[in-house]
């Protein structure tokens, strides 16, 4: 199975920072990565699919970007909204992988 | 709009099954198959598997294969998932999820609320 690592765990920042949350790949995944957010309680939303390419209605200031196996979901100028918990996913082969999740908290 | 709807919370006893459901609107049921993530007290998401309601074919991850069913009926755009044999540490919240197919695989664009399954004696 693909193992997906994300770093940090926990992430503490202001309304208004930019802040990054990097997830690798066990083995080359291409670009086949999503990024979902998860609130408390509630069901996770997609974000990010293709590694950099936007869910439609998701605000401007999420963005991705890849580096061989590495990759990073960026957040300019957070929001009071976005503080929570951000997954990783490889769609790229079947167990369809995630990684252990980044909480995002308020400083 | 596109909606899976899950029922309310459930409670087993160690050994026994559990049945989920699944019920989709605001698309074409056939078209998209249909995922399971699973995802345990304060931890991460594990997928399940998949089904295919316009075929019934399925896809089990390994650590489930024996245990888990999943099946589809078109005429009532329903999913459901059973999971057999139940441990305390399938105590977990459920969710079905709608694969959106890329080439080579599936990321979920839209999610179930949840099921939360409780294995308690």
């Amino acid at each position: 199975d693909i193992q997906m690592t994300q770093s940090p765990s926990t992430l503490s920042a202001s309304v208004g920072d930019r802040v990054t949350i990097t997830c690798r790949a066990s083995q080359s995944i291409l670009s086949w990565l999503a990024w979902y957010q998860q609130k408390p309680g509630k069901a996770p939303e997609l974000l990010i699919y293709k590694a950099s390419r936007l869910e439609t209605g998701v605000p401007s200031r999420f963005s991705g970007s890849e580096s061989g196996t590495d990759f990073t979901l960026t957040i300019t100028s957070l929001q009071p909204d976005d503080f929570a918990t951000y997954y990783c996913q490889q769609y790229y082969t079947p167990p369809y992988t995630f990684g252990q999740g980044t909480k995002l908290e308020i400083k | 709009q596109v909606q899976l709807m899950q029922p309310g919370p459930e409670v087993r006893k160690p050994g026994a099954s559990v049945k989920v459901t699944c019920k989709a609107s605001g698309y074409t049921f056939t078209v998209y198959y249909i995922h399971w993530v699973r995802q345990a007290p304060g931890q991460g998401l594990e997928w399940m598997g998949w089904i295919s309601p316009n075929s019934g074919g399925t896809n089990y991850a390994q650590q489930f294969q024996g245990r888990v069913s999943m099946t589809s009926d078109t005429s009532s755009t329903t999913a459901s998932m059973e999971l057999s044999s139940l441990r305390s540490d399938d105590t977990a919240v459920y969710y079905c999820a709608r694969g959106r197919w890329a080439y080579v695989g599936y990321y979920f664009d839209s999610w179930g609320q949840g099921t939360p399954v409780t294995v308690s004696s």
